[in-house]
């Protein structure tokens, strides 16, 4: 299984502000996902990060209110931009090869204040 | 899109009591997932399970892909055992990713 590091672990941030998330994976993996966990809620899929090219969002989420990195196989960056209370969730980053198991970050808590 | 349905949506036990939770899908899937999350919200894999029954300890776990839908079994319940429990789907179609639903939450008290 793929050990994750995800950076910070939580934060409380001012509204208007931005928040940059890191995952980084111990071996090269061939899927990284961003998700979103608002409180009681279960996990929504927010977009794929792709390695070298511009990642792939789900309908609902934007690049410009979350600007995702991937410039490698092992490291991805989550950033959270302009932000309002609506945006205090848990965001996890997950792994994957194709077809395999998933695995998931320990998630950033975000309190936007 | 897939939808994917838990049951029941809460639970209440004694400790050492069994329970059995359920997960429906609408359309054919290549992975499916039962995840435990903890009160710190972190997600513990419990068990990888396109097809068939896997067991782990008190926890087993079987999916019937024919019929669409997964059943988690938790056997003698702890209190350790409290959280949410997740089922997640990846479809056959490209590009997509995990689909989750919505949890059943699950409290054990002694």
């Amino acid at each position: 299984s793929a050990v994750i590091s995800q950076k910070p672990s939580r934060d409380i941030c001012q509204r208007g502000t931005s928040l940059t998330i890191q995952c980084q994976v111990d071996s090269q993996v061939t899927m990284m996902f961003w998700y979103r966990q608002q409180p009681g809620q279960s996990l929504t899929l927010i977009a794929t990060a792709n390695q070298g090219s511009e990642a792939t969002y789900e309908s609902g989420f934007v690049i410009d209110k979350f600007p995702i990195s991937r410039p490698n196989l092992t490291f991805s960056t989550l950033t959270v931009s302009n932000m309002s209370p609506e945006d205090s969730s848990i965001y996890l980053c997950s792994v994957a090869g194709r077809v395999t198991e998933a695995f998931f970050g320990q998630g950033t808590r975000l309190t936007v204040v | 899109g897939i939808q994917v349905e838990q049951s029941p949506p809460d639970l209440i036990l004694q400790e050492g009591a069994n329970s059995t939770l359920r997960c429906n899908f609408s359309d054919s899937v290549n992975n499916l997932q039962w995840f435990h999350q903890n009160p710190w919200g972190q997600l513990i894999n419990l068990f990888y399970i396109p097809s068939g029954t896997k067991q782990n300890g008190r926890l087993s776990a079987t999916t019937v892909a024919t019929e669409r839908y997964s059943l988690l079994y938790i056997s003698s319940s702890q209190t350790t055992d409290s959280g949410v429990y997740f089922c997640a789907v990846w479809t056959n179609q490209a590009g997509t990713a995990l689909i989750f639903g919505k949890g059943t939450t699950l409290s054990v008290s002694s």
